[in-house]
C-alpha cells in the first residue's frame, strides 16, 4: 500500500550514461514534484507538475527532463550524466488547493540515491 | 534570499527533555503553510505538523508543537520528552500561495541528536 513509490532505490552508473527514476502515487493527488537532496542535505524543488502540466521548473540543466504520462506518474530522465548529478532524488506528491493556507503536505517516496562515477 | 531560515546545524538534547528547533521565513503572501518534517537516517521524508498563516491557534501533534510568531515570521518547532528515535534531521518548509499554491521551500535543516 505504499503512497509514493520510486524505482530504483539506488543507481549506480558512470558519465555520460542516460538514466530514467520512475514514480507512482496512489493518493489520488493532482501534483507531484521532483527533488533533489545534495551531499549537505539541501533540498531543492527541480520541478512541479499538475495533472500533467509542467508548474514549475526550477533552474536545472536541460539534461533533466521530466515526463508525466498521466497525474499518477512523473519520470525523471537525465541525459549525459555528470559527476554533479550524484545525490538524493525525491518525488513527492500533494493534493492541489486554491490558497497556500490550506493544509496539503507534500507525501514524499523514499529517495532514489544516484551515484555517477 | 533565503525564504527559509534554520539557525542552528546541529542541536543538541538530554533524553525526556524538550528542545526547540528554530525556523525563520520570508514571504510577501498572506496566505501561506508552513511545514515541519523529519529525516531519520534511513533517509525517508515524514511530515510532522502544519500550520496555517490564517490559523490563530498553534499547531500540535503529539509531543510536536508549533510556536507560530507570525509578526515576526518564525515557526519554532518545539519536541516534549526527546526519544531517542527522535534523532534526525529536521526541515522546516513553506508553501506559498502562487501556482495553485505550491511552490515549497524548504530550508536547510536542523541535525537533532538526543544523547541517553
Amino acid at each position: 500500500d505504499t503512497a509514493v513509490s520510486q524505482t530504483p532505490k539506488y543507481l549506480v552508473t558512470q558519465m555520460g550514461n542516460d538514466k530514467s527514476i520512475k514514480c507512482e502515487q496512489n493518493l489520488g493527488h493532482d501534483t507531484m514534484y521532483w527533488y533533489k537532496q545534495d551531499s549537505k542535505k539541501f533540498l531543492k524543488i527541480m520541478f512541479s507538475y499538475n495533472n500533467k502540466e509542467l508548474i514549475i521548473n526550477e533552474t536545472v540543466p536541460n539534461r533533466f527532463s521530466p515526463k508525466s504520462p498521466d497525474k499518477a506518474h512523473l519520470n525523471l530522465h537525465i541525459n549525459s550524466l555528470e559527476l554533479g548529478d550524484s545525490a538524493v532524488y525525491f518525488c513527492a506528491s500533494s493534493q492541489v488547493v486554491n490558497s497556500g493556507g490550506s493544509n496539503n503536505e507534500q507525501f514524499f517516496g523514499p529517495g532514489t540515491r544516484l551515484t555517477v562515477l | 534570499a533565503q525564504k527559509i531560515t534554520q539557525t542552528q546545524p546541529g542541536m543538541f538534547v538530554q533524553e525526556k527533555e524538550a528542545v526547540t528547533l528554530d525556523c525563520t521565513y520570508d514571504t510577501s503572501d498572506q496566505s501561506y503553510g508552513l511545514f515541519w518534517y523529519k529525516q531519520p537516517s534511513s533517509g525517508e521524508m515524514i511530515f510532522l505538523i502544519y500550520q496555517g498563516s490564517y490559523d490563530e491557534q498553534n499547531a500540535t501533534e503529539g509531543r510536536y508543537s508549533l510556536n507560530f510568531q507570525k509578526a515576526r515570521k518564525s515557526a519554532n518547532l518545539v519536541i516534549s520528552a526527546s526519544q531517542l528515535g527522535d534523532s534526525a534531521m529536521y526541515f522546516c518548509a513553506m508553501r506559498e500561495g502562487g501556482n495553485y499554491g505550491q511552490n515549497f521551500v524548504f530550508g536547510p535543516g536542523t541535525r537533532l541528536s538526543v544523547l541517553p
